[in-house]
């Protein structure tokens, strides 16, 4: 069964203070890895899709990478704007292509 | 529209009644997803419409669920019946192209 786990659940970061979210998967045969945010009373908002291992993607304070079994999101001097919950999410090998698994997520917190 | 819009935005029922979440999604996207987003817990993948193809109902929890979307546009998620573990977030998606999707804010329902 495909399985998508997010560590830690809940992060609080003092503006400033860099740190990296991690998105782990069980699923044969990647055929992609998603990273999404999500605001409080918001849907999910896209941000960057990885394919194979060792590739990078950067967005401003935030930057994406992958590896066969784990994808990081790193956050350099994040400000509290930047404060939110983290979804990660994985193609399922059976069934459509769109079909997404999503991870539980990771809520992020930036203090000023 | 700029976006995929969702309503009712909150939806509060009693069990056992019927409801119907409407979703409409971004002008020239030809698939739309159906999202099930509880409490503390990862995005549920319900259904998937592409095209005029037969809808991908697999992530339906029971026979008390059911979707269609009308001319290739407006989807409406109907839940008979309801339960109160059917209470969370209906979020849609809509995309073109290959898996990235573009949420709706969701529609929060309540079954008391």
């Amino acid at each position: 069964e495909d399985q998508v786990t997010q560590s830690p659940e809940a992060l609080r970061l003092q503006e400033g203070e860099s740190s990296s979210l991690n998105c782990s998967y069980t699923v044969s045969g990647l055929r992609g890895l998603f990273w999404y945010r999500q605001d409080p009373g918001k849907g999910p908002e896209f941000l960057f899709t990885l394919y194979s291992a060792g590739e990078e993607k950067e967005k401003e304070r935030l930057k994406a990478t992958l590896t066969k079994k784990e994808s990081f999101l790193h956050i350099t001097a994040p400000k509290p704007e930047d404060s939110a919950t983290y979804l990660c999410a994985v193609p399922r090998q059976s069934g459509s292509a769109r079909q997404l698994t999503f991870g539980s997520g990771t809520q992020l917190t930036v203090l000023p | 529209g700029a976006g995929v819009s969702q309503s009712p935005s909150n939806k509060v029922t009693e069990k056992g009644k019927d409801v119907e979440l409407r979703c409409d999604p971004i002008s020239g996207h030809t698939a739309l997803y159906w999202y099930r987003q509880s409490l503390g817990q990862g995005l549920e993948f319900l259904i998937y419409f592409q095209g005029n193809s037969a809808p991908d109902k697999s992530g339906l929890p029971s026979d008390r669920f059911s979707a269609e979307r009308t001319g290739g546009s407006v989807s409406t998620l109907t839940i008979q019946r309801t339960q109160q573990e059917d209470s969370a977030v209906y979020l849609c998606a809509s995309s073109w192209g290959a898996n990235v999707l573009t949420f709706g804010a969701g529609s929060r329902l309540t079954v008391l």
